[in-house]
């Protein structure tokens, strides 16, 4: 069936620095790819979404990459800072369906 | 801003009892849809309904239905709660196929 793997499940990083999460997908027919920030005790909210016509999109220091050759996209965090910790998920979906289909998340933590 | 509202943030029941979890949202979204969140897992599709009276099953809809009398509400049931079902459960809305899900602010069961 389909499938989203997520990875790393946790990852931990110094303020400044860049944080990488990747996740791949098993449904080729997956045309959008967005992507959910969930801080602790709140609900998860989008952050950024890319669409299949699209290879890269930024906003500020966030972006999102994809390849749909291999079945990949990723999100790019720059100069992270500690209110960028907390649980990203990525998720696909495509249109015959409408369903989001979820990583297992990542939790971040960006140390001060 | 759209505004997804969950009944209850935590909720304690004893095994065998029957669960109502309702979700409202005001922004006349046609798509609702119930995930839970379990550690390591991400969020897992329940049902979810394109409209009035519609809903579908997802990935885990085992031990659960769903209730959309109208488009504003989206109800999940446990039938006969069991301790599996201890878990945060989210309910979103979106509209149209592809777009932004929306998340309430979740449910947290404990079923003892």
């Amino acid at each position: 069936g389909e499938n989203v793997e997520q990875h790393p499940s946790t990852l931990s990083v110094q303020e400044g620095d860049s944080a990488v999460i990747k996740c791949t997908y098993s449904d080729s027919a997956s045309n959008y790819f967005p992507w959910y920030k969930q801080e602790l005790g709140k609900r998860p909210q989008l952050i950024i979404d890319i669409r299949s016509n699209v290879g890269e999109k930024k906003d500020q220091r966030i972006a999102v990459t994809l390849n749909k050759t291999a079945k990949h996209f990723s999100l790019h965090i720059t100069e992270t800072q500690p209110e960028d910790s907390a649980v990203y998920f990525c998720a696909a979906s495509n249109s015959n369906t409408g369903k989001l289909i979820f990583g297992q998340g990542t939790t971040l933590q960006v140390k001060p | 801003d759209v505004k997804v509202t969950q009944s209850s943030r935590y909720l304690v029941k004893r095994t065998g009892e029957k669960v109502f979890l309702e979700c409202v949202q005001d922004m006349d979204h046609e798509n609702m849809f119930w995930y839970r969140q379990d550690p390591g897992l991400g969020l897992r599709l329940i049902y979810f309904s394109y409209d009035v009276k519609m809903k579908e099953k997802g990935d885990i809809p085992e031990g659960y239905s769903v209730s959309r009398e109208k488009k504003e509400r989206f109800s999940l049931i446990l039938e006969s709660a069991s301790t599996n079902q201890t878990s945060m459960y989210l309910c979103a809305s979106s509209i149209g196929r592809e777009n932004i899900q929306y998340f309430g602010a979740g449910t947290r069961l404990s079923v003892l």
